[in-house]
């Protein structure tokens, strides 16, 4: 089983609104990933937890806050967010984030739109 | 500064025609090489190549790696419809903690 879950699969907010992204795996997997992704572009690595700790921030502006709070859980909140940061959030897992089984599995996506 | 570049950016095939797509990169501290196919959304593991000259196939579906040449094809044979989808290529790299590098995709239409 290689399957990561997300929810919502859709998501509507406007700027002044605080709303949360959840991402689930049950692979046993020690390492966690968000990316961003616009349309007809690749994805974008926004962070990296790895044994439940951030590992990784890629200069991601604070409107975005990554939480995890058990190995198979990963959630992004998301407060004041710009129009410019609709896009479908991609949440990936793998074995582990330094060893040679990093082969990431993707989560279905969550398509968020800000107005 | 690390890259990887595919090609061609898209393309458009009948039904029954074999396709190849292309991925090089300049990475220091290559690791492996991934490709994935999206269609809608989440993008679905198709392999993960990290030696030089070794096929991975799956049914219709080859990939060999090159080191030496620093790049890598995918194959498809007797494409389908069902084939249709945005083919992405990730480098990952030794000492960046899991960070995959991302061509920016090659977009195949199949035709029937």
């Amino acid at each position: 089983d290689t399957e990561v879950t997300q929810t919502p699969k859709h998501l509507v907010m406007g700027m002044t609104n605080k709303k949360s992204l959840k991402c689930e795996q049950h692979m046993g997997h020690r390492a966690m990933y968000w990316y961003k992704q616009k349309a007809k572009k690749p994805p974008e690595l926004m962070f990296v937890y790895s044994y439940e700790k951030l590992s990784i921030n890629e200069s991601v502006p604070s409107r975005f806050s990554p939480e995890c709070p058990n190995s198979s859980l990963l959630n992004l909140h998301l407060h004041a967010l710009q129009p410019e940061d609709s896009a479908l959030y991609l949440c990936a897992s793998s074995q582990d984030q330094w060893g040679n089984q990093e082969t990431q599995y993707f989560g279905p996506g969550t398509r968020l739109l800000v107005l | 500064e690390d890259k990887v570049v595919q090609s061609p950016l898209s393309l458009v095939v009948h039904e029954g025609d074999t396709v190849t797509l292309n991925c090089s990169y300049e990475v220091t501290n290559f690791r492996s090489l991934l490709w994935y196919k999206q269609e809608k959304k989440a993008p679905t593991f198709l392999f993960m190549l990290t030696s030089s000259g070794i096929e991975k196939k799956s049914g219709r579906l080859s990939s060999i790696l090159d080191k030496k040449e620093l790049f890598s094809i995918l194959n498809i044979t007797a494409t389908q419809t069902g084939d249709s989808a945005i083919y992405l290529c990730a480098v990952g790299i030794y000492n960046q903690g899991g960070k995959l590098i991302f061509g920016q995709g090659t977009e195949l239409s199949v035709k029937p």
